[in-house]
């Protein structure tokens, strides 16, 4: 049974990095794709980005400037790094494995069949 | 970019009842549409993917439906474990852009 698990600081202070690390258990993330999404009080879910063993990462133009998901294969977990958060980004961050539409380098997450628990981010001095 | 609606924003329904859900997409997405639920304080469940496949575990009373730009979420007798919000997402382009929700209550 493939398991994520989200962790990192609860609060980040505005204009810093919010860093979290996803780790992995009962699967390879070599295989799949692996996703950030978050999900602010009261809205809708949104994607981040993704990290794919064989073409990298890749993320939200939303969000691109500011997002760098990577990835430690040797200790099977994947890290979100956002910068210059304000209180926009406070919001639950779950971490998720997806199957992909094609897995070469046109491929993306198709659908996401594996989440973490999620964890509450709050930004604020 | 791709926009996802959902109707209704809320239903209230009685145990046994049928609900049906509609997940609209503003540009064809062929079948890459997934359907979640998620109960407050938890991640979100996989339901459905392209479409009208059940994923392993999920019960029989869930199905969902439709191809291009309209789809549904239909479950067949309500029961009260299904108390939840459900949200579709599209997984034909990249980002994979998730519906508003709909609450589902039971009566």
């Amino acid at each position: 049974q493939v398991q994520l698990q989200e962790s990192g600081p609860g609060l980040v202070k505005p204009s810093e990095t919010l860093s979290l690390t996803c780790t992995v258990s009962g699967g390879s993330i070599r295989s799949y794709y692996w996703s950030w999404l978050r999900q602010p009080p009261g809205k809708e879910l949104e994607s981040i980005g993704y990290f794919f063993y064989s073409g990298g990462s890749k993320y939200n133009p939303s969000l691109k400037s500011r997002v760098t998901i990577s990835a430690d294969t040797s200790k099977n977990r994947f890290s979100l790094n956002l910068s210059s958060v304000t209180a926009a980004d406070t919001a639950v961050y779950y971490c998720a494995r997806a199957e992909g539409l094609g897995y070469d380098s046109s491929g993306h997450p198709r659908e996401f069949d594996y989440w973490g628990q999620g964890t509450l981010v709050t930004v604020s001095s | 970019d791709i926009q996802m609606t959902q109707s209704p924003s809320s239903v209230s329904a009685s145990v046994g009842d049928r609900v049906t859900i509609t997940c609209r997409a503003s540009q064809g997405i062929r079948s890459w549409l997934a359907w979640y639920q998620q109960k407050p304080g938890k991640a979100p469940k996989l339901l459905i993917y392209a479409a009208s496949s059940l994923q392993p575990g999920v019960p029989s009373r869930f199905s969902g439906s439709g191809s291009g730009t309209d789809f549904t979420l239909t479950i067949s007798s309500l029961q009260p474990e299904d108390s939840a919000t459900y949200f579709c997402q599209q997984g034909n382009t990249f980002p994979g852009i998730f519906g508003p929700g709909t609450r589902v209550h039971i009566k």
